[in-house]
């Protein structure tokens, strides 16, 4: 049973396409997070989801804009795709307390051409 | 804000050396302290964690102590072998709310045979 699960694990896409990444997760955790690694490996946080309403959303860009149907579940929609989008992003989750570390998805490797 | 250093690599080592990765953190509060690994092509997998100073977090041969007077958590392991050949991440979460794990760059670790 997969804890953490993206799909796709790789999406390329045209510039200026809207495209979406699912994210789920099993662990009965109330916190959820998109992360992006860069090509050089950095992680950096993008949205946290706790109990489905946001809690964290970083400078990011308006296009992008998560969604948490319920507390399983957080997508990330992407408007109007650009080059320097592409990267790996990955989904997370945690039991909202601070002594716990994260579980990762696999990862979704996205490429805008 | 919050920050975690580590060393800059990429490390390479022969199998059987010992392995340090120095990592240094900033922030408010007590955090708790975690590495992560990421093999090629995954996603990230918590290695270890320390949640109070003087803590050991052990897992698989590797081991890291929280020293709080030196703000630091260096990665340790006595004998490397090929298969530890990924890239680490040291991170932290501090105990205010839903904060959400701070990750260093990232070490990429080659051991050859």
């Amino acid at each position: 049973d997969t804890a953490v699960s993206q799909t796709p694990k790789y999406l390329v896409t045209q510039m200026g396409n809207d495209k979406s990444i699912k994210c789920e997760q099993n662990l009965g955790h109330d916190t959820m997070y998109w992360y992006k690694q860069d090509s050089k490996k950095f992680l950096k946080i993008m949205f946290s989801y706790n109990n489905k309403e946001l809690i964290i959303n970083e400078t990011v860009p308006n296009r992008f804009s998560p969604k948490s149907p319920d507390k399983a579940h957080l997508n990330l929609h992407i408007n109007s795709l650009e080059l320097g989008d592409s990267a790996v992003y990955f989904c997370a989750s945690s039991q909202g307390l601070h002594d716990y570390g994260y579980t990762f998805g696999s990862g979704t490797r996205l490429t805008v051409v | 804000g919050d920050s975690v250093t580590q060393m800059e690599g990429p490390v390479t080592l022969s199998e059987e050396a010992f392995l340090t990765i120095n990592c240094t953190y900033t922030a408010t509060g007590y955090p708790s302290l975690f590495w992560y690994v990421q093999y090629p092509g995954e996603g990230l997998q918590l290695l270890l964690k320390a949640t109070k100073a003087d803590d050991k977090g052990s897992n698989k041969g590797f081991e890291a102590t929280y020293r709080k007077e030196t703000t630091s958590f260096h990665l340790e392991k006595g004998s490397v072998q090929v298969s530890d050949s990924a890239v680490y991440f040291c991170a932290l979460r501090t105990p205010s709310g839903n904060t959400p794990l701070v990750f260093g760059k990232g070490t990429r670790l080659s051991v050859i045979a």
